[in-house]
């Protein structure tokens, strides 16, 4: 069975830092890309950022470009979200995603976020 | 980045009745468009990708239709477990942008 276990919230004050866990079982990790989700408190959804399957590939929503860093290590099966200098609108839950590729109608291999896990809530307060 | 629309915000309907929700595209995104169900407390789920297929296990009174900059989302006959919240997700380019989410609700 895929599990996606997230770990590592809690209370972080502004400026400080905080890095997130996603524990992956029932696949092997190195094989697919990985997203990082959130959602503030009764807001929606706000992609965050992902990272390709060995690494090498990482993209960012602008708001946490310079602060945050996806990396992971599939030998631990393991993607992290290093987030420093946090803000007040960091505060959110954080979801990590599986991806599967698929084509669209130009051939193109894309991916969509079949698997998610419970989330871990993060909260940036003083 | 790309702005995704939803409409309507909300909605309220009765059980059987055919919902329809729509997203837009900012710009052509040929069918790169996702839809996702979150119910209160939990993840999303995937219901649809690439704009019209359906995701393994769902069930088939869910569909998805359209291309360019105008999607769709159709439930054919709804019920009470469809109460969720529900999201288009574009992975045309990066960043890859939600919609604001549709709330639907039983009548």
């Amino acid at each position: 069975e895929v599990q996606l276990v997230e770990s590592g919230g809690g209370l972080v004050q502004p400026g400080g830092s905080l890095r997130l866990s996603c524990a992956a079982s029932g696949f092997i990790l190195s094989n697919y890309c990985m997203s990082w989700v959130r959602q503030a408190p009764g807001k929606g959804l706000e992609w965050v950022a992902n990272i390709n399957q060995d690494g090498s590939e990482k993209y960012y929503v602008d708001s946490v470009k310079g602060r945050f860093t996806i990396s992971r290590d599939n030998a631990k099966n393991s993607v992290f979200l290093q987030m420093n200098s946090p803000r007040g609108e960091d505060t959110a839950v954080y979801y990590c995603a599986r991806e599967e590729s698929h084509y669209d109608s130009s051939g193109a291999t894309k991916y969509h976020l079949a698997q998610w896990g419970q989330g871990t809530l993060v909260t940036v307060s003083s | 980045a790309i702005q995704m629309t939803q409409s309507p915000s909300s909605l309220s309907a009765s059980v059987g009745d055919r919902v329809t929700i729509t997203c837009r595209a900012s710009q052509g995104i040929r069918n790169d468009l996702d839809w996702y169900q979150q119910k209160p407390g939990k993840a999303p789920k995937l219901l649809i990708y690439v704009a019209s297929s359906l995701e393994s296990g769902v069930p088939s009174r869910f569909s998805g239709s359209g291309s360019g900059t105008d999607f769709t989302l159709t439930i054919s006959s709804l019920q009470p477990e469809d109460v969720a919240t529900y999201y288009c997700l574009q992975d045309y380019n990066y960043p890859r942008t939600f919609g604001q989410g549709t709330k639907v609700e039983i009548k």
